[in-house]
């Protein structure tokens, strides 16, 4: 069965580009989250979906982050304008409402 | 104060040795607990998840305290395998299933 599917895997852009990152969930699991990891604060959640819903946005750090859902089986999370400060790994993570959740292999952002 | 906070590490432990990481949570709802663990540049994953009866799974042990608020895992016998970051996980139900992770703990196993 194929894991949680991200892209791109690497991207290298540059300060006040957009950025576009996707997610494809595992088939059936119904909860999806966002994840961003730096060394200085470690794995921060962004946002997560329940049913394609937005539950809680909280962690999106400023208005220049959007998250969408607009179906079971796909979610991007976009930047725009991105900045160094955003330079970091996102994970995209799904699950099947309590259980196990399961983490793409991530989306290493590098903004110069 | 984070929701979810770990010992700083790194631990740094010969082969064999026996080694303990502590969790604690703030938010005294939260209501179902893991640990994950993560190698370098790769994605984390489930390790185990903590019952409040406590729950071993061979060398491996998680105890809950909710009382205290913490969660903690002992490694017994330590492998170089099990040279990785260790994660706390915090799963609140009353949040809509909100899960949220500590910064992590660095173990590194020498021979």
């Amino acid at each position: 069965d194929a894991g949680v599917i991200q892209s791109p895997r690497h991207e290298v852009t540059e300060m006040g580009q957009e950025v576009t990152l996707r997610c494809k969930p595992i088939s059936g699991h119904n909860s999806l989250f966002w994840y961003r990891q730096t060394m200085m604060r470690g794995l921060e959640l962004l946002i997560y979906f329940n049913n394609n819903v937005p539950i809680d946005d909280s962690g999106m750090p400023e208005d220049r982050f959007s998250a969408k859902m607009p179906n079971a089986s796909f979610s991007t999370l976009k930047i725009q304008p991105s900045e160094p400060r955003d330079s970091a790994v996102y994970f995209c993570a799904s699950r099947l409402t309590v259980g196990e959740l399961f983490f793409g292999e991530g989306s290493r952002l590098t903004v110069l | 104060r984070k929701e979810v906070e770990q010992d700083p590490g790194p631990f740094n432990v010969p082969e064999g040795a026996t080694v303990a990481f502590n969790c604690t949570y703030s938010n005294s709802a939260s209501q179902s607990f893991f640990w994950y663990r993560q190698d370098c540049r790769k994605e984390p994953k489930l390790l185990m998840s903590v019952y409040s009866s406590g729950n071993e799974d061979g060398r491996f042990t998680a105890q809950l305290n909710r009382a205290s608020q913490y969660i903690s895992l002992l490694i017994r016998d330590s492998k170089l395998s099990d040279s990785a970051t260790y994660l706390c996980v915090v799963n609140m139900y009353n949040q809509g299933g909100k899960l949220i992770f500590g910064q992590g703990t660095e173990l590194s196993v020498k021979p």
